[in-house]
């Protein structure tokens, strides 16, 4: 099983919709959990960090599910600067962390 | 301004050669990272290193070699053993080896191998 799973899409929104992903992961010791977003052929970038009580930051929701073993993103009122792929990031075991395959979302106008 | 630089960013090499990326930090970081990604794969840890002049392998490290000689370099050689080498190849950082995202985890611009 691999450590994380990520729907790959793609997601088509048009713009001001509101899209969520889902992500899973296999270690249930995992501590930390990030999204990061990545732009065509660019190198990912952090878009938030996810917290226990979940958090907010602007449009975006991030929520940890702990029981069930997923994390969400969020996005409200889409804007077309908001296509790209979103990455799902959890620590591990020995110091390493991994990256879910992406999910690709487009907005359109 | 500090950061993580890549270089080529751009590199063809034909079958059978060996080539050496390069990735330099001038974070003062302990620890770096090499990942390879694949279309429609996510980030794939090749080695990593926590210290000068130790490093450990990844989860698909045949065919790839490192050195980490100092603190601020951490070359990946993409040997010939490596039967499928063309991909998008990713250099990151972290000030303390296990510290991620949220400890200043950084990424370079990247290298696109292709073989030729």
């Amino acid at each position: 099983r691999k450590e994380v799973e990520q729907d790959p899409g793609p997601f088509n929104v048009p713009e001001g919709a509101t899209v969520a992903f889902n992500c899973t992961y296999s270690n249930s010791a995992s501590q930390s959990f990030f999204w990061y977003r990545q732009d065509c052929r660019k190198e990912p970038k952090l878009l938030m960090s996810v917290y226990s009580s979940g958090n907010e930051d602007g449009r975006f929701t991030a929520q940890l599910n702990r029981a069930s073993q997923y994390i969400s993103l969020l996005i409200r009122d889409s804007k077309l600067s908001d296509s790209a792929t979103y990455l799902c990031v959890v620590n591990g075991a020995g110091n390493q962390f991994y990256f879910g395959t992406g999910t690709s979302l487009t907005v359109i106008p | 301004d500090g950061g993580i630089t890549q270089s080529p960013k751009y590199l063809f090499r034909k079958e059978g050669q060996n080539v050496t990326l390069s990735c330099e930090q001038n974070l003062n970081h302990d620890a770096m990272y090499w990942y390879r990604q694949d279309p429609g794969q996510g980030l794939r840890l090749i080695y990593y290193s926590q210290i000068v002049n130790d490093f450990q392998k990844g989860d698909i490290a045949e065919g790839y070699s490192v050195s980490r000689e100092k603190k601020e370099s951490f070359p990946l050689t993409v040997t010939s053993a490596q039967k499928n080498p063309t991909a998008f190849y990713l250099c990151a950082s972290s000030i303390k080896p296990g510290q991620g995202p949220n400890y200043g985890y950084t990424f370079g611009s990247g290298t696109r191998l292709t073989v030729v």
